[in-house]
């Protein structure tokens, strides 16, 4: 079974600083797929960023990147800049290539302070 | 605008009950998903559906039962036999429902058992 493991229930970070979120996973597979989903006080879950595990090379979406390091099964996320509007839940989800559904972890609260 | 609505935002169930969340989506997508998610907790997946007249069972299927009749339809029946329903619940889609795809999500359902 595979397992995400997101190990900080809570961070803060001030606005124009960055931070980084942690995301470790658990799988026997060789090609699958990472995400980091954001969850804002409205509850509805947005895609942030995607990962193919076949690419060496990190994605970035404007002020969000991400670190994969695919032998340690590590995938942080990395916002830069933070803006107030950043505050919200962030989940990290994989999928195997062979998959139909996302398995999240438990997410990571982000407060952004003045 | 196309998108995926689910009613009601709010409801509340007695003891013994049945309760269907309503689904829609004018994406033309063919996968369509439901997820629980519990507070501290990351979501779990209910039922998936890949396609018109079929579903499958996700990690925690037990108490509720899905419907797939219509591409653009996916109700979730929470039964009685769901001994704690109390959570908010997600329905998403998916363009085919492969790994690669994005998921989209619903902004949610809110259940209590009263």
């Amino acid at each position: 079974a595979q397992t995400v493991t997101q190990s900080q229930p809570e961070m803060s970070v001030q606005e124009a600083e960055t931070v980084t979120l942690s995301c470790t996973y658990d799988t026997s597979e060789s090609d699958y797929y990472l995400f980091w989903y954001k969850q804002p006080p409205s509850r509805q879950m947005i895609l942030v960023i995607r990962q193919e595990a076949y690419k060496q090379q990190n994605a970035t979406e404007n002020r969000f990147s991400v670190n994969f390091q695919k032998a340690a099964k590590s995938f942080s996320l990395k916002i830069s800049d933070s803006q107030l509007g950043d505050a919200a839940m962030y989940f990290c989800a994989y999928t195997p290539n062979s998959g139909y559904a996302l398995n999240f972890g438990k997410g990571t609260s982000l407060l952004v302070t003045p | 605008d196309g998108g995926i609505t689910q009613s009601p935002k709010y409801l509340f169930r007695k003891e013994g009950q049945n309760v269907t969340l309503s689904c829609e989506q004018n994406l033309n997508h063919d996968a369509m998903y439901w997820y629980r998610q519990d507070p501290g907790q990351g979501l779990r997946l209910i039922y998936y559906s890949q396609i018109v007249n079929d579903f499958q069972k996700g990690d925690i299927a037990e108490g509720y039962s899905v419907s797939r009749e219509k591409k653009e339809s996916f109700p979730l029946t929470v039964t009685s036999a769901q001994k704690n329903p109390t959570a908010f619940y997600l329905c998403a889609s998916s363009i085919g429902g492969r790994a690669w795809d994005t998921i989209y999500f619903g902004e949610g359902s809110w259940l209590t058992v009263v």
